[in-house]
């Protein structure tokens, strides 16, 4: 069965600093990736997808995650966090290359930016 | 484009009391429908997928007579919790996609509590 698996609940990055959400992943065909963000009161948005080629994929907003085959991983990461960035994250995994298809998703990580 | 919106965005109801959540995909047609549901510091849970026209299929657990899904036209499915009791409060939020394997967009989600 497949499963996503993210480690951290909560983060809390200052403001100007780097982020890093971590992403494993237990599935038995071959994985389509996808990082969600979700804003209090609005619906999940897609930043970034993989499902084959460069294992470094960028995203909307400055995001970009790192696809680690030996790892089961897909980390999030973003150079430099701003304070819009404060939002849950979720990382999915689906049967389909298109995105928001029957998806498992992780636990969620929720993040805080300090001023 | 692809703009998916639930209604209502959050509701109260009385144990034993039947809700309606509607999810309308709002500039384009959308033949395949995905309902997910949210338990409180718990991850995004698939409950059913419906094509338009067609019955639902429901995820293994899910109970189809307390949760029937309508998909009755190309911009609308509507989830209908019968005889809710306080453990069906959750967070329930939509995608929906033209179909095809194509990209599912998410709604901004409904929060049920039921008191």
């Amino acid at each position: 069965a497949q499963s996503v698996t993210q480690p951290d609940i909560h983060i809390t990055v200052s403001e100007g600093a780097s982020l890093e959400l971590r992403c494993n992943y237990s599935y038995g065909a071959t994985p389509y990736l996808f990082w969600y963000v979700q804003s209090p009161g609005q619906g999940l948005q897609l930043l970034l997808k993989y499902f084959s080629g460069d294992t470094l994929v960028q995203g909307i907003k400055g995001f970009e995650a790192e696809f680690k085959r030996s790892q089961s991983s897909f980390n999030l990461r973003k150079p430099s966090v701003h304070w819009s960035d404060a939002a849950e994250y979720f990382c999915a995994v689906g049967p389909f290359e298109a995105a928001g298809n029957k998806l498992t998703f992780g636990g969620g990580t929720r993040v805080l930016v300090k001023p | 484009g692809a703009v998916v919106s639930q209604h209502p965005s959050w509701v109260i109801c009385k144990s034993g009391t039947s809700v309606k959540i509607e999810c309308r995909s709002l500039d384009f047609q959308a033949t395949t429908m995905f309902w997910y549901r949210q338990f409180p510091k718990q991850s995004l849970m698939l409950m059913a997928t419906s094509n338009e026209g067609s019955k639902a299929t429901y995820e293994q657990g899910v109970e189809k007579d307390k949760f029937l899904i309508n998909h009755a036209s190309l911009t609308l499915s509507t989830l209908t919790v019968t005889s809710a009791h306080p453990e069906d409060s959750s967070f329930y939020i939509c995608s929906a996609s033209r179909g095809g394997g194509t990209e599912a967009f998410f709604g901004q989600g409904t929060r049920l509590t039921v008191v």
